[in-house]
């Protein structure tokens, strides 16, 4: 079964780097997955598409300090600098056959 | 600039209906699979639907199938979900999602995009 699996939380100093992390179920080891952010009251906004390759295409707008990479069944959303507004939820998402499936998500803070 | 623009949503008592749209600007919807999500009060992100871009293949979430349909008409740029027999879970914000594809002639990834939401709520 495709599941993803994200830690709930996260935190991190501004100015500071984080790297959050995704696990794909056994099997699935070589699926691209895709990275959302949801800040608080608003809806979720694409940052990126990650294949297993580590390449990953980045959506309009989206900073610089943003990157992803990959290793095994683990995809990794990098923040560089973090700043107050990078305080959000973070949710990885794959494509099964047709469906998306998502991960629980991880609540970043930003101290 | 790209839009995805969703309404239609309210308060209605259980075991009543709700009929969702989603305007789509800025882009040829008509290339694009969408997506329904939801996402219930303090809640995670869930899948609900999915229909092709030219309607020949849709699926849903084993919790609304029977109950909601997804349906698009490309020459008005709209989505659709029609949720009938409405429970108190499924109340949640619900997401309109353009899914993303590689584009082979012009050699790019044209990524998703999220709507901003409309809220269902199913309550007595």
């Amino acid at each position: 079964q495709l599941v993803l699996t994200q830690s709930p939380s996260a935190s991190a100093s501004l100015g500071a780097s984080v790297k959050l992390t995704c696990t794909l179920s056994s099997g699935h080891s070589n699926y691209a997955i895709a990275w959302h952010q949801q800040q608080p009251e608003k809806g979720p906004r694409y940052l990126m598409k990650l294949n297993s390759d580590g390449s990953h295409s980045k959506g309009d707008g989206i900073p610089d300090r943003f990157s992803g990479s990959s290793s095994g069944a683990e995809r990794y959303l990098i923040i560089s600098s973090l700043q107050s507004e990078d305080e959000a939820d973070y949710y990885c998402q794959t494509w099964g056959t047709g469906p998306w499936v998502f991960g629980g998500g991880t609540k970043l803070t930003v101290l | 600039e790209v839009q995805l623009v969703e309404s239609g949503g309210g308060l209605v008592q259980p075991g009543g209906s709700l009929r969702l749209s989603c305007a789509a600007s800025g882009f040829t919807f008509s290339s694009y699979n969408m997506n329904w999500v939801r996402q219930a009060p303090g809640k995670g992100l869930e899948w609900v639907s999915y229909i092709s871009s030219s309607s020949s293949t849709i699926y849903y979430a084993d919790s609304v199938k029977g109950r909601f349909t997804i349906s698009r008409d490309n020459a008005k740029n709209s989505l659709y979900l029609q949720m009938n027999s409405l429970r108190d879970e499924d109340t949640a914000v619900y997401y309109c999602a353009r899914d993303g594809y590689y584009d082979y002639v012009w050699g790019t990834y044209r990524s998703p995009h999220w709507g901003q939401g409309t809220l269902v709520t199913v309550s007595s």
